[in-house]
């Protein structure tokens, strides 16, 4: 099955600066990276994904880079803000909708101000 | 549009008990996935629904079942509760066709 490896398990950023999660995926059929920020106490709440036929997609100031060949993803934000702190997971699927995501084990990233 | 709901919010039962968990999808969606997360693993993967019937199914034991309704609405059992069954029960909602998944409150079980 699908084994999806984050890193880092916490980053520290200072207000203003970039952030950046890396993920690595197994399962060379996995086509759907979807990423999720989770508030303490809160639900994942999706905020921005890719499929494998894009490079790399932007929403504001987040953005996602797939490399298919080396089976990795990242997630980009820039500009930090104080409401940014969160735990961020990243997921990988194959399949059209049957098959359950496979997460990473989360980062937690802190703004500092 | 309403957005995932489950109930009950909280729960707590003893070990041994059985306990059934309820999540209402999106309106039109059609598909459920039910998702188990605890501090030690993480978020891991129970089953999917869509169109009452399970499509797929994560590692988990037989206590943990589920079933899906004619108008969507998913239930998840879980029978002869262990300590280790303690955790948040996620349910997603999607339309089936894709990927994308959104989220419910979850449902905090405690097993004493």
């Amino acid at each position: 099955g699908e084994n999806v490896e984050q890193h880092p398990s916490t980053l520290s950023v200072q207000e203003g600066d970039s952030a950046v999660i890396k993920c690595t995926y197994s399962d060379s059929a996995s086509n759907y990276f979807p990423w999720y920020k989770q508030e303490l106490g809160k639900r994942p709440q999706l905020i921005i994904d890719i499929r494998s036929n894009v490079g790399e997609k932007k929403d504001q100031r987040i953005a996602v880079t797939l490399n298919k060949t080396a089976k990795h993803f990242s997630l980009h934000i820039t500009e930090t803000q104080p409401e940014d702190s969160a735990v961020y997971f990243c997921a990988a699927t194959s399949g059209g909708g049957a098959d359950g995501l496979t997460f990473g084990k989360g980062t937690h990233l802190i703004i500092q101000p | 549009k309403a957005g995932v709901t489950q109930t009950p919010r909280y729960l707590i039962k003893t070990r041994g008990q059985q306990v059934t968990l309820s999540c209402s999808p999106i309106s039109g969606h059609r598909s459920v996935s039910w998702y188990q997360q605890t501090p030690g693993q993480g978020l891991q993967f129970l089953f999917e629904y869509f169109s009452e019937t399970q499509r797929n199914k994560g590692n988990f034991p037989g206590r943990f079942s589920g079933r899906q309704f004619s108008n969507s609405r998913s239930e998840m059992n879980v029978s002869t509760l262990e300590l280790g069954d303690s955790a948040l029960y996620l349910c997603a909602s999607s339309s089936g066709m894709d990927n994308e998944q959104f989220f419910g409150p979850g449902t905090r079980l405690t097993v004493l």
